[in-house]
């Protein structure tokens, strides 16, 4: 079955810096496209960002365009999320989800990373 | 401010029949399928809903879909105590080039 599971998250100062993982298993994770979408604490969903199945697009909110860094390695089954000059506003949960081939249907999702960023 | 319009909040009692509404524009909702999620407390979003009306492996068909122009809804028949859950619009908009989702609807079972 087809299960993701992030990693990375954790307290970090304003202005600071922070990489997630999300291990995939149970699909072919080289052919489809993945996702990074948050929620701050007790508010909706946010999309992040997106990669396409081989790195050749990727496309970003945005609120955190030039700060954060979605990448992938299809070797090792995994994706990325680079994130740089964390704003208090980056605050949330953070999942990955994998996408079904049909644009902006996220058909999986891991339990999610919480980051904090404190001031 | 989401880019996706719904009502914050919706209630019925169980067995009723309620609807969820999900407002967009041309770039997502006019151009592109709906999909549905449910956030059960305390746990990751699950898709529900895609395609506007096509439902995934599992999912009960008391739940159904339907998109037209740039609107969606959501529609739960028979409703069940279990459904208490918040709900979520999305669609790809072709402008922002992202995915973008609704504010969320909270449904509760009197």
């Amino acid at each position: 079955q087809v299960q993701l599971v992030e990693s990375g998250g954790g307290v970090v100062q304003s202005g600071g810096s922070l990489r997630l993982s999300c291990a995939a298993s149970g699909f072919r994770f080289s052919r489809d496209g993945m996702h990074w979408v948050r929620q701050a604490p007790g508010k909706g969903l946010e999309w992040v960002t997106f990669i396409r199945h081989d790195g050749s697009n990727r496309y970003y909110a945005d609120s955190v365009k030039g700060r954060f860094s979605i990448s992938r390695d299809n070797s090792k089954n995994t994706l990325y999320l680079q994130m740089n000059s964390l704003r208090a506003e980056d605050t949330a949960v953070y999942y990955c989800a994998k996408s079904s081939q049909l644009p902006g249907a996220l058909d999986y999702w891991g339990q999610g990373t919480l980051v904090t960023v404190s001031a | 401010q989401s880019v996706l319009t719904q009502p914050p909040s919706a209630s019925g009692t169980p067995g009723q029949r309620v609807t969820i509404s999900c407002s967009g524009s041309s770039s997502n909702i006019g151009s592109n399928t709906v999909n549905w999620y449910q956030q059960l407390p305390g746990a990751a979003p699950k898709l529900l809903i895609y395609s506007n009306d096509q439902r995934p492996s599992g999912v009960p068909d008391r739940f159904s879909g339907s998109k037209s122009g740039t609107s969606a809804s959501l529609a739960i028949s028979g409703l069940q105590s279990e459904d208490e859950s918040d709900y979520y619009c999305a669609a790809w908009d072709g402008s922002l080039n992202g995915v973008v989702f609704g504010g969320g609807t909270k449904l509760t079972v009197l």
